[in-house]
């Protein structure tokens, strides 16, 4: 089964500080998410990526940077956490493109910020 | 965007009863119309799928039927058990872009013994 770990898998950060979050596949898998989980909205689409140097904006980016350094990482950077970005983040990676495409999900990181 | 509505939003069913789930899209170049089962504490995990060339599908207890014509498809679990008990995602390819996935809100489903 694909793999693909995110780190940390909780984290508290002060308002206005720089956050990142990490994630890892091992599966060389082209296609990268980040997704947030808030009750009443289901995953919500932050940042894609097609491969490594490709970044691409979801539905809601704002507030948001992502950095895909590589085939297997891809992170996620809040530049200025707000209290409204405490979520549940979820990493994915995807195993084809076109319209058909299975996703692999992390195990989340709890955000929470103060 | 491109939206998709999930309903219900909380699901108590009876051990051994059927759960139905149902979804409604918008874009009717979707194709694509997977469900993601996501137990407590764990992440999503797809669990069905359905493409736009049929109606239904069945695996074991789970079944996928899509109306293209009115734009709605649906997750039936039959014989409920226990371990049935999670929150379930609906999703649908999005034609514009690179055919991200859209996700509803997502279904609480509670079995009771």
């Amino acid at each position: 089964e694909a793999a693909v770990t995110q780190s940390p898998r909780n984290k508290v950060a002060v308002t206005g500080g720089k956050v990142t979050l990490s994630c890892n596949q091992t599966n060389n898998h082209n296609n990268m998410y980040w997704y947030r989980q808030d009750t009443g909205h289901g995953l919500r689409l932050i940042h894609y990526s097609y491969g490594a140097g490709s970044t691409e904006k979801g539905d809601i980016p704002d507030g948001y940077k992502a950095s895909r350094p590589s085939q297997e990482n891809f992170s996620l950077i809040l530049e200025l956490a707000t209290p409204s970005q405490t979520s549940v983040y979820f990493c994915a990676s995807g195993d084809a493109g076109g319209s058909a495409e299975t996703l692999y999900f992390g195990s989340g990181t709890r955000l929470t910020v103060l | 965007g491109e939206q998709v509505e999930q309903l219900p939003s909380i699901l108590r069913v009876q051990e051994g009863s059927s759960a139905s789930i149902n979804c409604s899209y918008e874009d009717s170049a979707s194709n694509y119309f997977p469900w993601y089962k996501q137990e407590p504490g764990e992440n999503p995990k797809l669990i069905i799928d359905i493409r736009s060339n049929m109606e239904r599908k069945q695996i074991q207890e789970l079944i996928v039927l899509l109306d293209k014509k009115a734009k709605r498809f649906s997750l039936h679990i039959t014989d409920t058990q226990p371990g049935d008990s999670a929150m379930y995602f609906c999703a649908a390819s999005a034609s514009s872009g690179s055919w991200q996935l859209i996700f509803g809100s997502g279904t609480q489903l509670t079995v009771m013994p």
